[in-house]
């Protein structure tokens, strides 16, 4: 399997843009989830997915961000309109649903908004 | 609420010398603890867990990590440092009782000194 795959890897955009960003999980894992990394705040748990529904999207920002996972094998986060404070490196994440499994990073994108 | 902590932001050790990175925790239930090691514009890897059993885990590259119950502390250890060991070290704890959430420490970020 290729892992986790996300798309693109890095993203430039000027403040006020719409900016998608797209993560395929590995085949057959049931959970997925979206984190931020910033030097500030760490690593966040944004929103996370158990068989394609939203479970807990406490962790997103505002309202300016939101997230889909029409099926399985694919999920987007989308930030509208982007700031610059939200320039960070963004990982996808999923893992078969049993507890005990870890779960398995993409490469991250790295999104600055300038 | 499950939380994670790394008490120390930056852990230097000599080359050859036994490391520590420490991480404590606090969940409802029995935890599923994991460690993951990141390099510079790298995703997470997974490195370790503990699930159950033995309260001395090994993992890759040579570490290993013991769960204290007692201490709640899950601490990172390696009898011998490598310069390559130099990286980004996140603790992490999923409870074993309904949520799926993985939650990450801030990171610890290790140097190792030739």
């Amino acid at each position: 399997d290729a892992g986790v795959i996300q798309s693109p890897r890095h993203e430039v955009t000027e403040m006020g843009q719409e900016v998608t960003l797209r993560c395929k999980p590995i085949s057959g894992h049931n959970s997925l989830f979206w984190y931020r990394q910033t030097m500030m705040r760490g690593l966040e748990l944004l929103i996370y997915f158990n068989n394609n529904v939203p479970i807990d999207d406490s962790g997103m920002p505002e309202d300016r961000f939101s997230a889909k996972m029409p099926n399985a094998s694919f999920s987007t986060l989308k930030i509208q309109p982007s700031e610059p404070r939200d320039s960070a490196v963004y990982f996808c994440a999923s893992t078969p649903r049993e507890g005990h499994t870890e779960a398995f990073f993409g490469q991250g994108t790295r999104l600055t908004v300038v | 609420a499950q939380s994670v902590a790394q008490p120390e932001d930056q852990v230097n050790v000599a080359e050859g010398n036994p490391l520590t990175v420490k991480c404590t925790y606090s969940v409802s239930g029995n935890p599923y603890l994991f460690w993951y090691v990141q390099y510079p514009n790298r995703g997470l890897q997974f490195l370790l867990k503990y699930i159950t059993g033995d309260n001395l885990v090994k993992g890759s590259y040579g570490f290993e990590a013991e769960f204290n119950k007692s201490q709640t502390s899950f601490h990172l250890k390696k009898p011998s440092a490598l310069v390559s060991d130099s990286a980004l070290y996140f603790c992490a704890v999923r409870g074993a009782s309904g949520t799926y959430k993985y939650i990450f420490g801030t990171g610890t970020r290790l140097k190792v000194l030739a």
